[in-house]
């Protein structure tokens, strides 16, 4: 699996929207993009996933440049319970691969 | 309602002693996982299972063992011989075993082990 850098943590307000640079420089022609969320004590939850360009779904943005290097994680207008660890994982789509979390990006929202 | 549910939440043991961590899903996947969390970390994976009787072993599968003895279940224990079993464990499930479907894994609530 392609390694994957992203800043450790993140700082914003209410209703701002927020955006997680993940850097991937290694990412392979078949990996795909996926993002996950987890809250203290629970199980990550599944975001979004996209191979190039822009994917959005009822909670986030997915960019993806040309050259798929980077991607970067929307989320518009947060709230407090946005607060959470936000892990991008890159992985092919053929055969089995282990999902590799990184230390991910704590955001932390305040009023 | 369809989920993975893990029990006990919490969990104590004395060491030297083996422990056996449920997990049990009803969303009729075919593939489950384990994995392990320190602190701070992220998730390491200690097994998995793509379908009944067959699993593999993950990054760190020294010191656990499983068992798919049924589509549902996923049973994980710990034993005397994992030198550092404090930590929160969690159980995951997916549709398939391969593909795009695999990485949209369904996480359960988790159960935090403490070893003393």
């Amino acid at each position: 699996l392609a390694k994957t850098t992203q800043p450790i943590s993140m700082d914003s307000y209410e209703g701002q929207e927020v955006n997680i640079t993940c850097s991937h420089n290694n990412i392979a022609t078949n990996d795909y993009i996926t993002w996950y969320q987890q809250f203290p004590s629970q199980g990550p939850r599944f975001i979004i996933q996209g191979y190039k360009t822009k994917v959005t779904n009822e909670v986030a943005s997915l960019f993806i440049p040309a050259d798929r290097k980077s991607s970067t994680l929307s989320l518009p207008r947060v709230s407090l319970s946005d607060t959470a660890v936000y892990y991008c994982l890159v992985g092919e789509d053929t055969g089995f691969q282990k999902l590799v979390f990184g230390t991910g990006t704590r955001l932390l929202v305040s009023p | 309602d369809g989920g993975i549910t893990q029990s006990p939440k919490y969990l104590f043991r004395k060491e030297g002693q083996n422990v056996t961590l449920s997990c049990e899903q009803n969303l009729n996947h075919d593939a489950m996982y384990w994995y392990r969390q320190d602190p701070g970390q992220g998730l390491r994976l200690i097994y998995y299972s793509q379908i009944v009787n067959d699993f593999q072993k993950g990054d760190i599968a020294e010191g656990y063992s499983v068992s798919r003895e049924k589509k549902e279940s996923f049973p994980l224990t710990v034993t005397s011989a994992q030198k550092n079993p404090t930590a929160f464990y969690l159980c995951a499930s997916s549709i398939s075993y391969g593909g795009l479907a695999e990485y949209e894994q369904y996480f359960g609530p988790g159960t935090r082990l403490t070893v003393t």
